[in-house]
């Protein structure tokens, strides 16, 4: 019954590579979020979804492209990967309120490394 | 530039012992206010929030945190921690017309027996 489920859990390729990471949630959430947690454990948002429309897009370079086929689903596509791209990325999700005050529910990670 | 700060990069405590990490915010006007934990190796998990009202909110495990407005801080605070209480601390705000949210940089604590 996990709620934010992410695939693959760890995902080791080489540089231009293009890989896609998924993210499922059966929360019934409108809106679903990546992140981006460097080494140091920053976390930054990255993108975020509400029923299917991008509604935040941060400085993040095109080769990112996030896709959502419908509200559950999230996923991210990731061209010509660089060593910088190198990261624990997070997918969440929560209700839409639009008010901020909705705690968010994260996925468990996946583990993008670059050869 | 706006930002969430916190100063504890890394707190080291004895079982036991009480624990207070910091952080402030450098917003004007209304915020929401968060703390989520991260276990090793886990996802993150929702501590406590603030919105309004009473300025000492309590969580799960223990966990409470003060609202200072005047000093933009949200300070967590445990009176006693525990082994299992080791994991990475962030702090996060977000804009009340928004669900952006925007983290702290994090303090990891490590609790000994």
């Amino acid at each position: 019954d996990t709620a934010v489920s992410q695939t693959p859990k760890y995902l080791v390729t080489q540089m231009g590579n293009d890989k896609s990471i998924k993210c499922e949630q059966n929360l019934g959430h409108d809106t679903m979020y990546w992140y981006k947690q460097d080494s140091k454990k920053f976390l930054k948002i990255m993108f975020s979804y509400n029923n299917k429309e991008l509604i935040i897009n941060e400085t993040v370079p095109n080769r990112f492209s996030p896709k959502s086929p419908d509200k559950a689903h999230l996923n991210l596509h990731i061209n010509s990967l660089e060593l910088g791209d190198s990261a624990v990325y997070f997918c969440a999700s929560s209700p839409w309120t639009g008010d901020g005050k909705q705690p968010q529910h994260f996925g468990d990670g996946t583990r993008l490394s670059i050869l | 530039a706006q930002s969430v700060s916190q100063h504890n990069h890394h707190v080291i405590l004895s079982e036991a012992a009480s624990l207070e990490l910091g952080c402030n915010y450098s917003y004007g006007g209304t915020v929401n206010l968060f703390w989520y934990v991260q276990y090793p190796g886990q996802h993150l998990q929702l501590l406590l929030k603030y919105f309004s009202g009473d300025p000492l909110v309590k969580g799960i495990k223990g966990f409470e945190a003060e609202f200072i407005k005047s000093k933009f801080s949200f300070n967590l605070r445990k009176p006693s921690v525990q082994w299992s209480d080791t994991a990475e601390y962030f702090c996060a705000v977000t804009r009340p017309n928004t669900d952006k949210l925007i983290f702290g940089t994090g303090t990891r604590l490590q609790v000994f027996p």
